[in-house]
């Protein structure tokens, strides 16, 4: 079975806080990919970044990293010196073979 | 380039009403999915399509049906509402991989079952 757990709901914190928001996921399968999408309040997906399982490098996209460890089946994203502008929630994705398991989410505020 | 568009954002229905959600992209996507979302518990893949003429089923495809007659089009069907079926529904579309293979997600339609 697949699965994907995002055990924080919510998570509050000051502007210029970091903040890493957890990803773990569950599969069989040894070929599989990790997405990252944000649902600001606006309520659209915007896609963030994508990984497959043969790609263990971390990535930095600005304020935004992501450290992928097989190890632990984890894929877990930093935001550096948030911003009120990062509100919104966050949602980790597995992708096998077209099928793809959402996490449940974790809301992220970020207060002024 | 709109992207994917969905119609209609908005929608009330009685319960045992049918209809039918438009999704269409602009992007010559070969893979097409639909999606609901409900408080809490993230999006969970409806049905989804890998061509022009093909659908399967995802992890809740009950009380659903498809079609996928162009390749820009994938219809969402509800033939029976049911209050259950009260939920946000996303269409999405991407690449077939290894190319870029992010999906890109229309709009959504609110979708309420009286």
């Amino acid at each position: 079975a697949q699965k994907v757990t995002q055990a924080q709901t919510e998570i509050s914190v000051v502007e210029k806080e970091d903040v890493t928001l957890d990803c773990v996921y569950e599969t069989r399968d040894t070929t599989y990919y990790l997405f990252w999408y944000k649902q600001p309040p606006s309520g659209e997906l915007v896609f963030l970044i994508r990984r497959n399982s043969f790609d263990e490098q971390n990535e930095i996209s600005g304020r935004y990293s992501w450290n992928f460890q097989k190890s632990t089946s984890s894929f877990n994203f930093t935001i550096t010196a948030s911003q009120v502008v990062d509100s919104a929630v966050y949602f980790c994705a597995l992708d096998n073979f077209n099928k793809f398991y959402f996490g449940s989410g974790t809301k992220l505020n970020v207060k002024p | 380039n709109a992207g994917v568009t969905q119609t209609p954002k908005f929608r009330v229905l009685k319960t045992g009403q049918s209809m039918t959600l438009l999704c269409a992209q602009d992007m010559n996507h070969e893979y097409m999915y639909w999606y609901r979302q409900d408080p809490g518990m993230g999006l969970r893949l409806i049905h989804y399509s890998v061509g022009e003429g093909t659908t399967a089923k995802g992890e809740v495809p009950d009380g659903y049906n498809v079609s996928r007659l162009k390749k820009q089009n994938f219809l969402l069907g509800l033939e029976s509402a049911a209050p259950s079926q009260t939920s946000v529904y996303f269409c999405a579309s991407s690449f077939a991989p290894p190319r870029a293979y992010e999906q890109y997600f229309g709009p959504g339609t609110r979708l309420t079952v009286t």
